[in-house]
């Protein structure tokens, strides 16, 4: 069982397009993470978001926390090629040291 | 300037060796971590470590045994390699690991199993 449900599983689009990539779970988290991995390269954290409700933007990136700490969104404007990556989510469980993962978002963007 | 280094980057090995990926880290930290990534991209945690004391240790097999000399330092040693562990091992670390601390990322060990 994924605590921790990314989807879409794959996106490719054209450059220009928007996107939404979304991050659900069943469980609270004290806090969630999106990191962006590209390829041969570890994780790299994008932003951190620790309160329910709360936006945080990163130039054409908008990230939100839901109101209940149980999922997040990634909505990208304006898709560059250098968007591509692998977007990957990541909880932290209340009152553990523990950093749960999600599955996975593959984006490619087409020029 | 490299703040977690992994190695090796490539290790291609037989069934039933033992292997040691070794990891280090500059930044400080006082947290490191042991993951796995599979095919399909899916990153799970495997052990981590705080100020050399293991505090998480997921369902992993016996044969996979990390060890921590001290806190800037976290390798992982595997016994008897089976096909399925063929994967990416990243480590990790990051400060004591209260709600929104980062998480640095080495570059990952390619391990294939043959």
């Amino acid at each position: 069982t994924q605590l921790l449900e990314q989807s879409p599983q794959f996106l490719s689009i054209q450059e220009g397009e928007n996107l939404t990539v979304y991050c659900n779970s069943s469980s609270v988290f004290s806090s969630l993470q999106w990191y962006r991995q590209e390829p041969g390269e570890g994780p790299v954290l994008l932003v951190t978001v620790v309160t329910g409700g709360e936006v945080k933007k990163l130039k054409r990136l908008t990230f939100q926390f839901g109101d209940a700490r149980k999922d997040s969104s990634l909505h990208i404007t304006a898709a560059q090629p250098g968007d591509t990556g692998l977007y990957l989510c990541a909880g932290s469980l209340p009152g553990t040291y523990k950093y749960i993962f999600g599955t996975g978002t593959r984006l490619k963007v087409l020029a | 300037d490299t703040a977690v280094s992994q190695t090796p980057k490539y290790l291609v090995t037989q069934m039933g060796n033992d292997k040691s990926i070794k990891c280090e880290q500059n930044l400080g930290h006082d947290t490191m971590y042991w993951y796995k990534q599979d095919s399909k991209k899916f990153l799970k945690i495997m052990f981590s470590y705080n100020n050399k004391e293991l505090i998480i240790n997921e369902t992993v097999p016996n044969r996979f045994s990390p060890k921590s000399p001290d806190k800037a330092h976290l390798n992982l040693h595997i016994n008897s390699l089976e096909l399925g562990d063929s994967a990416v091992y990243f480590c990790a670390s990051s400060h004591t690991s209260n709600a929104g601390n980062t998480i640095y990322f080495g570059e990952g060990s390619w391990l294939t199993v043959v």
